[in-house]
């Protein structure tokens, strides 16, 4: 059973665009909720990562939105560039335990 | 962060064979673990490099075929044993640090190859 569920599986945007990746989990004892983006030939990399007592957060030109009622979170990229173009993970880890659970993943595609 | 590296960063080897990846960080860490990914898959948890004690094995994954050492807080080895085509998949090392918060960091992969 797929503890986080992430969609779309892929997506395709035009340069200066913002895709938003979603995730959604069931789970209430999740307490940390990581996003990793990948590059081909390379590891997961940290990109950003929220807890659950705020409903967003920003990074320079990634943001995550959180909503703790709905038990869903989302990756938005403002001013998308065709170097995000990589694979985007979301994630989740239980209060108390040291591994994390991943979605599938989501393909993106930024077009120049 | 932290930085992680893997030896080797690729092998292609043949059935039967066993083939042991290295991973080494730069600074000492608590948590230690090791993934596999299929090509265009997510990451599946084989287990938990315990030091100084027996590694965690995830459902689906036993000691015998994928053996782990982690001798000190900086070094562990995956040993991937008696290979079939169906073990070929990146293998992942990854790190966690907690305290003030939790973060997780990965390695660059081992490609994996069996033929």
């Amino acid at each position: 059973q797929q503890q986080v569920k992430q969609s779309p599986q892929s997506l395709i945007v035009q340069k200066g665009g913002i895709p938003i990746i979603n995730c959604a989990y069931e789970n209430t004892a999740f307490d940390y909720f990581p996003w990793y983006q990948q590059f081909p030939g390379k590891g997961p990399a940290l990109l950003i990562a929220i807890r659950p007592d705020v409903s967003e957060k920003k990074e320079g030109r990634f943001t995550i939105s959180f909503n703790k009622s709905a038990k869903q979170f989302s990756l938005h990229i403002m001013d998308s560039q065709p170097g995000d173009s990589a694979t985007y993970f979301c994630a989740a880890k239980q209060t108390g335990a040291n591994n994390l659970f991943f979605g599938t993943g989501t393909r993106l595609t930024v077009i120049p | 962060s932290a930085v992680i590296s893997q030896k080797p960063s690729r092998d292609i080897c043949q059935r039967g064979t066993s083939l042991t990846i290295q991973c080494q960080v730069d600074s000492q860490v608590t948590m230690m673990f090791w993934y596999r990914q299929q090509p265009g898959q997510s990451l599946t948890l084989i287990a938990t490099a315990n030091q100084g004690s027996e590694a965690t094995y995830e459902s689906g994954f036993v000691i015998d075929k994928f053996p782990i050492s982690r001798p000190n807080l900086t070094f562990s080895t995956l040993t991937v044993s008696n290979m079939s085509p169906e073990d070929s998949s990146i293998y992942l090392c990854s790190v966690a640090r907690s305290g003030v918060g939790y973060e997780q960091y990965f390695g660059p992969g081992t490609r994996l190859t069996v033929t």
